[in-house]
């Protein structure tokens, strides 16, 4: 089936640090979205993205919808410490026709050091 | 603050009961969504809800079933369940219809989950 690589697996920063991860996949897709989820929360929605090359912003945040639609990246400037979190990237397969199904990457586990 | 409520935020149940995991959206969408979610890993996909009828069923067990009342609501019955049947259960709702023409291809926006444990 279809699948989001996404990397890293987890990151250790000092507070002040830039961060970045990403998904790859082999598949085509329509959509690219980023989620944080603190724990004993759901997911919340960060950023959307719909075309290939776009690049978007949302304050210390920005990702790309990468121009061969099967990547996208996260980008977070100077990282605090409430940026901890579990980051899952999620995508829409040009391939699916009804539904929105979701595929989710595995997660970037984030951890920020004062 | 979530649009998407979920309740009990917390349920605690043991194999032979039956009980319901409930979510509400005031989005006006009509897609809804029911997930499974294991600690440290992706939400799962259960069920599919779109114009209130049931889309996508990824081949979960009857001891779950869901229902759709109306556009607000969807509810999550539970019976018999197993131990390994604890988790974070994540209810979403996104928009209908995507923007360039095409199939759904609008973002899920997730509740905050009912934790539950088997005993």
């Amino acid at each position: 089936g279809q699948q989001l690589n996404q990397s890293p697996q987890s990151m250790f920063i000092q507070e002040g640090e830039d961060v970045s991860m990403n998904c790859t996949s082999s598949s085509i897709f329509n959509t690219w979205l980023w989620y944080k989820q603190d724990p004993g929360e759901g997911p919340v929605l960060l950023i959307a993205l719909y075309k290939a090359g776009e690049l978007t912003s949302n304050g210390r945040l920005t990702a790309q919808f990468g121009i061969t639609r099967k990547d996208s990246f996260l980008n977070i400037s100077a990282s605090i410490p409430s940026d901890v979190g579990i980051y899952f990237c999620a995508g829409i397969p040009i391939s699916y026709n009804q539904g929105g199904k979701l595929i989710f990457g595995q997660g970037t586990e984030l951890s920020v050091k004062p | 603050d979530t649009e998407v409520t979920q309740t009990p935020k917390h349920l605690v149940m043991g194999m032979t009961n039956k009980k319901s995991l409930k979510c509400e959206q005031h989005m006006g969408h009509r897609a809804m969504y029911w997930y499974k979610q294991k600690a440290k890993k992706p939400p799962e996909l259960m069920f599919v809800y779109s114009y209130e009828k049931l889309s996508i069923n990824e081949s979960v067990p009857s001891r779950f079933s869901p229902e759709c009342p109306n556009s607000s609501l969807l509810n999550l019955h539970l019976h018999a369940l197993q131990p390994e049947d604890s988790a974070l259960y994540l209810c979403a709702s996104s928009q209908e219809g995507g923007l360039s023409g095409g199939p759904n291809n609008q973002p899920q926006h997730f509740g905050d989950g009912t934790r539950l444990s088997i005993l």
